[in-house]
Order: structure tokens, then sequence, then C-alpha cells
């Protein structure tokens, strides 16, 4: 498709499980982030990455948390040994972005819940 | 995380009139401002951006200030329809390219 595309759109799981988040950007697109959005509230910023290379993880809650992206292509967000805690929407974004300026192309978004 | 912040969570505005939706900014060294849409279980979408050196944009029934004095951005909406309503998050970026957003501002159109 032409828009950024995030499976699985839902998720639950058990307290302790991994759970993988898979985000494909738009084709060409060099920047990608991760979102994290908890019911009724803001995005907080998790990490993103400029092709393969993520310059900024600082918003990662915690070391269960990690990231990875192919080239400039897929990305897969991991969360180990997932808490209740983590239930959310994981929104996805990606840019033709250069430094100052782009527009974010989002996902619908990965909802999580964590039982 | 990081995040913007927003004066007010909730914003009630009867159809047609206009609509103002403020948000204000800690860095100084963000250079790049951003406003986006989100509506019921969906993504944000673009709506409009502005750089550190202006202070007015203006689009179709949209216009972006910015008061980089007191670090304040606002969002304006003529003729608010219901088609608005929605979330609207304001977003800030410095040269690192790191996109943060702010808590969000839920317009409610009223009949």
């Amino acid at each position: 498709g032409a828009g950024v595309s995030q499976s699985p759109s839902n998720k639950v799981t058990e307290k302790g499980k991994d759970v993988e988040l898979r985000c494909d950007p738009i084709s060409g697109h060099t920047a990608l982030y991760w979102y994290r959005q908890r019911l009724g509230q803001g995005l907080e910023f998790l990490i993103y990455f400029q092709g393969n290379s993520a310059p900024d993880k600082s918003g990662l809650p915690s070391d269960r948390f990690s990231a990875e992206r192919t080239g400039e292509s897929v990305s897969t967000l991991t969360i180990q040994r997932t808490q209740q805690e983590d239930s959310a929407v994981y929104l996805c974004a990606s840019s033709h972005r250069t430094r100052g300026g782009g527009e974010l192309f989002f996902g619908e978004g990965s909802r999580l819940t964590v039982l | 995380g990081e995040s913007v912040g927003l004066h007010l969570p909730t914003l009630s505005v009867q159809e047609g009139d206009n609509s103002i939706i403020n948000c204000a900014y800690s860095n100084s060294a963000s250079d790049y401002f951003i406003w986006y849409k989100q509506e019921s279980g969906k993504g944000p979408q673009f709506i409009m951006d502005i750089r550190s050196n202006m202070d007015k944009r203006q689009g179709q029934r949209v216009t972006v200030l910015l008061n980089k004095t007191v670090k304040h951005l606002s969002l304006q909406i003529a003729a608010t329809q219901p088609g608005d309503s929605a979330v609207y998050f304001c977003a800030e970026s410095s040269r690192d390219d790191k996109i943060i957003f702010g808590k969000g501002t839920r317009l409610h159109i009223l009949p």
C-alpha cells in the first residue's frame, strides 16, 4: 500500500510474554519513528531511525524495549517480559525528513493489551 | 517520555465559531513546529508546520502562530465544522530530528 503499515493492529498478551510489533514505512522514507500512546494521553517518543541507524534511543522506557530497522525498510519494536503498564497503542511514522523539516506519515498503530 | 506542554485538555466550540488551540514549549533550541490532528482510532495527520524564522503561516481555514519570545504556539481554525472534532497535538523539533509531541487538546464541536 501507499501508507505506513503496522502489524498486528491488535495484540492481547499475558504478562511476562514477549511481543514484536512491525512497521512497514512508506517506500523511500529515510526516517522512521516509534511513539507510544496510552489511553487518552499524548504521544510519548520512543526512538527514531535515520536509515538503519538509531541516533537517539533515550525514549525507550526500559531495557525490556528494543527496536531495529533493516536498511531503510521494515522496523520492529520488541518488548520483552511485558508488563501491564506496557498496554498502549504503539504508533509508527515515516518521513522523507532531513534536518529541520518534513511531515510525518503515521500508521494506524498497534494496540497492545497486557493482561 | 518527553512532551511539550498544552494548556487545555478539552475545548468546546460552537459550530461556525473560530477555535484557538494553544501550546507552550520549553526547548529554546527548537526550530521547527508542527500541528497534527488525530481522529478516534487513527494515527495523527499533519495539518501545518512552521519554522522558527516565521511567526505566522496561513492556510485555507487554518492559521498557525508562533511567538518565540514566550515559547508559545497556537492553531486557529476558522468557521469550525463537525469534521474538525479530534485531538490536536503540537510537536517540536530541533536539529537532531527528534520530534516531541504535546499531550493534546480535544476539540469538541457543539451543534
